[in-house]
């Protein structure tokens, strides 16, 4: 059966550290995979997205890997500040049937709470 | 900056009253999707609509829910009969279309059926 597990249900970090949060996933063959940040009581909100032929993706303090052959991404916050403290979730998506025409969907996983103390 | 938004934030029913959660996409957006959260669960998919047709739907979305763009900048989400186990955090999510995958969720309306 198909399956998304994101490494823990919960990370404590110190602040100014690196966070490294995993996700892994089994029978599935993603098109592209997200990951969201989850604040509590709110709706996700888009991080970074990267593409199953692209290997990383930056952008400012957050770094995304895809490795489609061990079936797992990486999702790096460095310099981390209580600021960043959440929920953190990636979400699988599937190629659409008719791609550009069909608006898919997105499978997310169980979240891992990312805790930075200062 | 443009946001998605839903309403209401709080939507308390009785079992097996119909009820309408209400979501106002982001203007150009082209994708429109539900998904649900159970408290303390995950997000899960519900369904994704594209040119006035649904696009998919998952196994959660059986024939007590409907879903409808009456116009230019609403979509909507209806339960029939509501159950004690559609109690939930329903998103309302768009996206750009043209084969852009980001979705912008909006804040949720907090279903309770009592």
């Amino acid at each position: 059966s198909q399956k998304i597990e994101q490494n823990s249900e919960a990370l404590n970090i110190q602040e100014g550290k690196t966070a490294t949060l995993t996700c892994n996933y089994t029978n599935y063959s993603p098109a592209y995979l997200q990951w969201y940040r989850q604040d509590p009581g709110r709706g996700p909100v888009f991080l970074l997205l990267i593409r199953e032929n692209e290997k990383e993706k930056r952008k400012e303090r957050l770094k995304v890997t895809f490795d489609t052959t061990l079936k797992q991404s990486l999702f790096h916050i460095t310099a981390s500040q209580p600021a960043d403290s959440a929920t953190y979730l990636c979400a699988l998506d599937m190629p659409p049937t008719i791609y550009n025409t069909n608006a898919g969907k997105s499978t997310f996983g169980d979240g891992t709470t990312l805790t930075v103390k200062p | 900056e443009p946001e998605v938004t839903q309403t209401p934030s709080h939507q308390v029913t009785q079992m097996g009253q119909e009820v309408i959660l209400r979501c106002v996409p982001i203007s150009n957006h082209l994708y429109f999707y539900w998904y649900r959260q159970i408290l303390g669960q995950k997000v899960e998919f519900l369904v994704s609509f594209y040119n006035n047709e649904i696009s998919e739907k998952s196994e959660i979305f059986d024939d007590q829910f409907s879903v409808e763009r009456p116009d230019g900048s609403n979509f909507t989400l209806k339960i029939r009969s509501t159950k004690l186990e559609d109690s939930a955090m329903y998103f309302c999510a768009s996206g750009p279309g043209q084969g852009v995958a980001t979705q912008y969720f909006g804040p949720g309306t907090r279903l309770t059926v009592l």
